[in-house]
């Protein structure tokens, strides 16, 4: 069964460092998400894109947050400048849209835990 | 906006008697519905959606779930539960008609099945 792969697992990084988190969604699927789940809260969303380029992001994706869909296979999400509040569990996810448009389910990769220290 | 609520942070259960997650929504069009399961240190695995159609709608590994239009609840159920079952759930909905395309979650609910 296809799935999305998201690297690494486990980030460490310095306040202050750039990251780059890294996924390969399912190939034939045409929508791209980032979403972040802060221990024990819910999971929030960051940004969606769609035809090289973002279609819909939320208020915490601010001037620190950038996508990027390098290779049309990688779809990347960089943080310039990390703060200990960026400390969280970073889902990726895709989808292809429906016969009903966006009626399908988003596929989620495991998850790359950020720590900011 | 589109919102969901998830009424209980944990839910207790014995291991064979019937479980129930409860999930509300609030969206301004007619609502995608679905609940995914997050097992400790995984991802997020759907279970479960509501488009159209029948109200009780079935997914993975014996869960069911009933949509409500009238009390916008959309509610995870199980005849029988598995110690295995226990993990985090999560409703989430989609607003079909605000041209959106993100997923709004609920902040969880904990499943505990007592063997």
């Amino acid at each position: 069964e296809p799935e999305v792969t998201q690297t690494p697992s486990h980030q460490v990084t310095q306040m202050g460092q750039e990251v780059i988190l890294r996924c390969v969604p399912i190939s034939n699927h045409l929508y791209f998400y980032w979403y972040r789940q802060i221990l024990g809260q819910k999971v929030e969303f960051l940004v969606s894109f769609y035809n090289n380029e973002i279609s819909e992001k939320s208020e915490i994706f601010d001037d620190q947050f950038s996508v990027e869909r390098p290779d049309g296979s990688n779809f990347t999400l960089k943080i310039r400048s990390t703060k200990l509040e960026d400390s969280a569990m970073y889902f990726c996810a895709s989808l292809t849209p429906g016969s009903l448009g966006m009626n399908t389910e988003a596929f989620f990769g495991q998850g790359t835990r950020l720590t900011v220290v | 906006a589109q919102s969901v609520a998830q009424p209980e942070d944990q839910v207790n259960v014995a291991e064979g008697n019937p479980l129930t997650v409860k999930c509300t929504y609030s969206v301004s069009g007619n609502p995608y519905l679905f609940w995914y399961v997050q097992y400790p240190n995984r991802g997020l695995q759907f279970l479960l959606k509501y488009i159209t159609g029948d109200n009780l709608v079935k997914g993975s590994y014996g869960f069911e779930a009933e949509f409500n239009k009238s009390q916008t609840s959309f509610h995870l159920k199980k005849p029988s539960a598995l110690v295995s079952d226990s993990a985090l759930y999560f409703c989430a909905v989609r607003d079909s008609g605000a041209g959106s395309y993100q997923l709004t979650f609920g902040k969880g609910t904990k499943l505990s099945v007592i063997p």
